[in-house]
């Protein structure tokens, strides 16, 4: 398996830009969670979806972020316009029903807004 | 008061010692228990995930939950450079109850050879 992919894996933008973020989970998940990752706040849930329905976007900082997953093997992460406090590693996670709480976490894209 | 608190260290310790790791939480109704392991630029791995209070052991790595103190460890027996990492621990509520992972920020070990 191939694991849960992401890309790009890394995006450097301007101030202002839209950026986004895309991930392909692991084939047979029906979740898939989006994640932020800084030094100050650590590791932060931003939404998660469940069968391609989004459940809690709680996490979701402003309205300039936006997520999407129009099928199950895809979905988006897009911020517009970019700042620079959005700078951040940026993982995507799946994980199937009945297995546990066990996530399995792409390798991440690290963004830097200018 | 954070829901999961976790000592960032970092810290370093010789090859062959052991180590702790530790978290505390505040929300009593997490029953589910992990600790993810990440290496330098790359996505957390699950190492070890428990049920509830107990120990479970995986070879050189024992991870325990003590829930009356809202307290869980992850124990490192015959350290290696290899497991210089940063370990995360993360812990759910029951099954149904929420489908969230809460993460502590994570603590950086080194183990120097």
């Amino acid at each position: 398996d191939a694991g849960v992919i992401q890309s790009p894996r890394h995006e450097v933008t301007e101030m202002g830009q839209e950026v986004t973020l895309r991930c392909k989970p692991i084939s047979g998940h029906d979740y898939l969670f989006w994640y932020r990752q800084t030094m100050m706040r650590g590791l932060e849930l931003l939404i998660y979806f469940n069968n391609n329905v989004p459940i809690d976007d709680s996490g979701m900082p402003e309205d300039r972020f936006s997520a999407k997953m129009p099928n199950a093997s895809f979905s988006t992460l897009k911020i517009q316009p970019s700042e620079p406090r959005d700078s951040a590693v940026y993982f995507c996670a799946s994980r199937a029903s009945g297995s546990g709480e066990t996530q399995y976490f792409g390798p991440g894209t690290r963004l830097l807004v200018l | 008061q954070k829901e999961v608190e976790q000592d960032p260290g970092p810290l370093s310790v010789p090859e062959g010692a052991i180590v702790s790791l530790n978290c505390t939480y505040s929300n009593s109704a997490f029953q589910y228990f992990m600790w993810y392991r990440q290496y330098s630029r790359k996505g957390p791995e699950l190492l070890m995930y428990t049920y509830s209070s107990g120990n479970k052991e995986d070879g050189r790595f024992t991870a325990q939950v003590d829930k009356s103190s809202k307290y869980i460890s992850l124990f490192i027996r015959d350290s290696q450079p290899s497991d210089s990492a940063t370990y995360l621990c993360a812990m759910s509520e029951t099954q149904g109850g929420s489908e969230k992972l809460v993460f502590g920020k994570g603590t950086k070990l080194t183990v120097n050879p």
